[in-house]
Formats: C-alpha cells, sequence, structure tokens
C-alpha cells in the first residue's frame, strides 16, 4: 500500500489567514483526494485533485475557499484560505492506485481556528 | 450513492468474535461493499472490500448475503486495539463518483477486557 506523509500534522491559525496542507505520496497514484472530518463527526468529501488540471469539488465545497493543486502524480496541496473557527478540522489526504483498489489515507493534519 | 446503515455503537468481550453489520439495501450490481476503520487521533485504515463472494484477510472476514443487501465486517478474536469507529461504506455511482467513497456515521466498537 502507498506511504502517505501530511504537513503539517497539527497547526492552529488565526482567523482570516490561510494554510497550506501538503500531502507526499511514496508512489504514483491514479486518484487524489482530500476530506474533512469536523469535531465528532464522520469523513466528508471536499474534493477530488486532478493531475494538472482543476480539481473537482463536491457540493459545498468551492475553490476560493479551498484551492487544490496537483502538479504530478505523487503531490497534492489544500488551501483552507481566509480561515474561520468554523474551518477547525482534521484533513485528510486519500489515495487509490487503481480503480477498484482500496483508499488509503494519510494521518490528517489537525487544524484549530481561533 | 448506495446509502448504509449501521448500528451506532456495539460492545465486544476482549477474545471474542465482533460480527458488525451493515445494511445497503440499495446497491447496485456493480459496487463494491468496503469496510475501514479509524482509531482515535489517525486516518481511517482500509481492512476489507468484496463484490459478491465472501472474503477474508489477516485482519477480518467479510460474509456479503446472496442478495447483496447487508454484509458482516467479522473480528475473529477481537483485542483492545480493535476499539475503533468502524465504516461500511459503498462506493458511489457515476465516472467521477466510482473513484470516491462516501462515509457515513460509522460503528463505534468497544473492546472490553
Amino acid at each position: 500500500s502507498a506511504v502517505i506523509s501530511q504537513k503539517p500534522s497539527r497547526d492552529i491559525c488565526q482567523r482570516g489567514t490561510s494554510l497550506t496542507i501538503q500531502c507526499q505520496v511514496d508512489s504514483q497514484v491514479t486518484m487524489m483526494f482530500w476530506y474533512r472530518q469536523q469535531p465528532g463527526q464522520s469523513l466528508t468529501l471536499i474534493a477530488t485533485a486532478n493531475q494538472g488540471s482543476e480539481a473537482t469539488y463536491e457540493s459545498g465545497f468551492v475553490i476560493d475557499k479551498f484551492p487544490i493543486s496537483r502538479p504530478n502524480l505523487t503531490f497534492s496541496t489544500l488551501t483552507v484560505s481566509n480561515m474561520s473557527p468554523e474551518d477547525s478540522s482534521i484533513y485528510l489526504c486519500s489515495v487509490r492506485t487503481g480503480p477498484n483498489s482500496p483508499l488509503h489515507f494519510g494521518n490528517g493534519t489537525r487544524l484549530t481556528v481561533t | 450513492d448506495a446509502k448504509t446503515t449501521q448500528p451506532t455503537s456495539m460492545d465486544c468481550a476482549e477474545g471474542r468474535a465482533a460480527n458488525l453489520p451493515c445494511n445497503h439495501s440499495t446497491i447496485s450490481g456493480n459496487e463494491y461493499v468496503y469496510w475501514y476503520r479509524q482509531i482515535h487521533s489517525q486516518g481511517p485504515q482500509y481492512i476489507i472490500h468484496g463484490l459478491k463472494n465472501n472474503e477474508t484477510n489477516e485482519m477480518a472476514s467479510l460474509i456479503i448475503t446472496e442478495d447483496r443487501k447487508s454484509s458482516t465486517l467479522i473480528l475473529p478474536h477481537a483485542t483492545l486495539r480493535d476499539t475503533a469507529v468502524y465504516y461500511c461504506i459503498v462506493r458511489g455511482p457515476g465516472a467521477q463518483g466510482a473513484q470516491k467513497l462516501v462515509f457515513g456515521q460509522g460503528t463505534r466498537l468497544t473492546i472490553n477486557p
């Protein structure tokens, strides 16, 4: 299975600022996704990170708030822009190596916005 | 997306088999059933997946009913480290949706000594 590294593992940020989260995979993968897990809740898919093109966002998530980059098959970034306390969550990168292969997750970035 | 229904919580004694049920009555013929678990403060961990046949690996067994409307994840000899939230997921439909997984609320499994 792919080894997924996320940076930072946690951060405390002030309202109105932005944070960029990095996701690095140790092998080329076909699909990369970004999920959010709010306190005490299940995971919600934010978007699919597409290599070389704009990300595909789920309902309720927009590019201006969560810009995503994926310059190659092993790396992606998620930016949480103009943060508010409601953005306090765990943000998780996940990858899939093939259409029916399992989804593998990093350990996430725990974000607290004050 | 096909919806799954799981009990909110379950308890099991250490050393016994933990049987976690999942209903997915609207599953389509080409949709897989995936199981993940999330131990506190960690990312979800893949356990097992299947389409029609029962599956077994080093972690667990997956029993899918013949009509595919429900399944059961079996942890044969539960340990305290198996305490986690267990998610049963059916892969979403569509070209793009076929690649993503939609998580429900899961079952909080507590293994008791």
